[in-house]
């Protein structure tokens, strides 16, 4: 499969301690996104890395990409309670055309 | 401005039964997604449409599913003779598309959950 593979599926927390995720797929990409979500509604865009970046930041959010090994990392520095949410790896595939879902990993993040 | 919206929200149905689900894109995106999403999983993609070229139907799961774009704006998702294993959170997702599918932001809807039971 083309798709994100995510790891870890599921990942808790205190709040103030940092969450990495890590993402790993097998094709080419374009581009690789990073998607959150909360209560199983409506996805929220963070973050979007090209295929000739290594690194990207927004706000707490940190995004490593690494294409030799195909594999992505989402880190979110000093976790807040308000962060508990699924989050997605998307692949961007100039192949196919289509932007690609991984499975998630739920966070929880305690007060 | 306004996000993508969906409609109805939750939808229950009786197996058997036609439903149709209904997104409304940002106005000026041309490319427009369907995907289902099952509790607790990723989501599957099911169509695309870019502008006025021929969608990319290559996810719908059965023919019982189709969707139709008019005017390059609302899109509605049809699902025939609704099987149980249909219920599944509904999710349209549109774009100021660049180029191909895969290489922009999309910017989702709330969902519609569908219950067949």
């Amino acid at each position: 499969s083309q798709q994100g593979e995510e790891d870890p599926q599921a990942l808790s927390i205190q709040e103030g301690e940092n969450a990495t995720m890590n993402c790993s797929y097998k094709t080419s990409i374009n581009n690789l996104q990073w998607y959150r979500q909360n209560s199983g509604r409506g996805l929220v865009h963070l973050i979007l890395i090209r295929s000739n970046e290594r690194e990207k930041h927004s706000g707490r959010l940190r995004v490593t990409l690494d294409t030799s090994k195909k594999s992505s990392s989402l880190l979110i520095t000093a976790s807040r309670a308000a962060d508990t949410a699924s989050y997605f790896c998307a692949i961007g595939s100039s192949n196919t055309g289509k932007l690609i879902f991984g499975q998630g990993t739920t966070l929880q993040v305690k007060p | 401005g306004a996000g993508v919206s969906q409609s109805p929200s939750n939808k229950v149905t009786e197996k058997g039964k036609d439903v149709e689900l209904r997104c409304d894109p940002i106005s000026g995106h041309t490319a427009l997604y369907w995907y289902r999403q099952s509790l607790g999983q990723g989501l599957e993609f099911l169509i695309y449409f870019q502008g006025n070229s021929a969608p990319d139907k290559s996810g719908l799961p059965s023919d019982r599913f189709s969707a139709e774009r008019t005017g390059g704006s609302v899109s509605t998702l049809t699902i025939q003779r609704t099987q149980q294993e249909d219920s599944a959170v509904y999710l349209c997702a549109s774009s100021p598309q660049h180029g191909l599918a895969g290489l922009n932001e999309q910017f989702f809807g709330p969902g519609t959950r569908l219950t067949v039971l």
